[in-house]
Formats: structure tokens, C-alpha cells, sequence
């Protein structure tokens, strides 16, 4: 089985742009988290979705925002990009959204804002 | 709130000595813990996980931790390492119940000398 996927690898962009970074769960899952990792930290959280509905979000702005779609795949979207949004953004999947549940991590998107 | 100390950024070990990698937790009650494994580029792989029971958990690749609930600590060991364990290491922290975030320590870079 496909692991957790996410679009696109890397990419560009300049202040003050807007971003989407897509993710594609593991066949079965439920649960989409977004976590963000900044070069040399730990990842942090962003948001988690589960059927479709918002269940938790980290301390970010509303620049940040996110969706998941009926087929559990989910949208990342970042408005007025600054400098500081530089980091590689991952998701994560789970079965379901409860605590124990294993989140599998996908590669991440690379994000870098000039 | 909770939140997990890793209080050594960076160890250097030679191939086929012992590991041991330091994590400290702060949660008001018995949390989930996990062990990540991150190759430079590539996305988190989960190593081992605590929830109840044995206080010594075994993982993936040779792995174990230890949870001590009066010390707070969830230490990372392998009795010998190998070349291909120098990563980043990061501990997280996961509540008991509801679906929350989890929350992860900055990170430990693991290098290996022959």
C-alpha cells in the first residue's frame, strides 16, 4: 500500500504570495494532521481534520488554513507568505483521530519564501 | 500545557557503541510517547511507542525505551549502533485521550563515526 503522499516536493515563492501543499492519506485513514518544521526544531502542529471537520488547531494565525475532502485528502493553504513560513511542512495520517492512533508521516513539502 | 525536553542537540557515537538518547516530558497525566526517526530530506518514522503497561518498550531497528514515570523521562537506547542510525531523533508527547496534537522536542542529531 501507498504511504502518505504530499504535493509538491518543493517550491518557491515570494512574500506576500499564496500557498497550497496537498495531501494524500494512506488508503483507509481518516485523520489528516499538519504539523510545521522549521530548519533545526521539532515538528509543531497546525491543524487535524477528521471526516471533513476541523478537530484541532495549533497556535498559528488565520493566514493558515486547511480542508479535507470526501476522498480524505487535504489542502494546506498559507496566505501573505512571510519569511519566517519557510519550513517543511508535513502531513500526517491515522485511522482515526484519537489519541493512541499510530499518525503516519509523509515526506513533507519544502517550503521557501524569498 | 504538555511539552518534551530533549536537552542533547547533538551526540556523536562510534559504529557498534552503545546509544542512549535523553527525553523529558511535562503532562498532567499519563501521556502517549513516541520515538521519530527523520533522515536528512525524508518525512518521520515512528520507532516505538509508549502508551501503558511494560515501562520497557521494544521498536523497529533494534530499539528500546524506557518510560519512568518519577523521573519523567522516556529514554531512547540501542546497544550497538550502525552507520545508518545517524538521523535526527525527535520525541513526542501525546495525550491519553481525545485527539490532540502531538507535541515534540527539538530533536537530537545522531552522528556516527567508523
Amino acid at each position: 500500500d501507498a504511504g502518505v503522499t504530499q504535493s509538491p516536493t518543493h517550491l518557491i515563492k515570494t512574500r506576500g504570495q499564496q500557498v497550497t501543499l496537498r495531501c494524500s492519506p494512506i488508503s483507509g485513514h481518516k485523520s489528516v494532521s499538519w504539523y510545521q518544521q522549521v530548519l533545526g526544531q521539532g515538528p509543531q502542529f497546525i491543524f487535524q481534520y477528521y471526516e471533513k471537520e476541523e478537530r484541532g488547531r495549533g497556535n498559528f494565525p488565520d493566514r493558515f488554513s486547511a480542508r479535507q475532502f470526501p476522498n480524505y485528502s487535504s489542502e494546506l493553504n498559507v496566505n501573505a507568505l512571510l519569511l519566517g513560513d519557510s519550513a517543511l511542512y508535513l502531513c500526517a495520517s491515522s485511522l482515526d483521530a484519537g489519541g493512541r492512533d499510530e499518525q503516519y508521516f509523509g515526506p513533507g513539502t519544502r517550503l521557501t519564501v524569498t | 500545557a504538555q511539552s518534551v525536553t530533549q536537552p542533547d542537540i547533538h551526540i556523536t557515537v562510534s559504529e557498534g557503541a552503545s546509544l542512549e538518547l535523553r527525553c523529558n516530558y511535562s503532562y498532567g497525566a499519563t501521556p502517549y510517547l513516541f520515538w521519530y526517526v527523520q533522515s536528512p530530506g525524508q518525512g518521520l518514522q515512528l520507532l516505538l511507542k509508549y502508551f501503558s503497561g511494560d515501562t520497557l518498550v521494544q521498536g523497529i531497528k533494534g530499539f528500546e525505551a524506557e518510560f519512568k514515570r518519577s523521573q519523567s523521562s522516556f529514554n531512547l537506547r540501542k546497544p550497538s549502533v550502525h552507520w545508518s542510525d545517524a538521523a535526527e531523533y525527535f520525541c513526542a508527547v501525546g495525550p491519553l485521550f481525545g485527539n490532540e496534537k502531538l507535541t515534540f522536542g527539538t530533536g537530537t542529531r545522531l552522528t556516527i563515526i567508523p
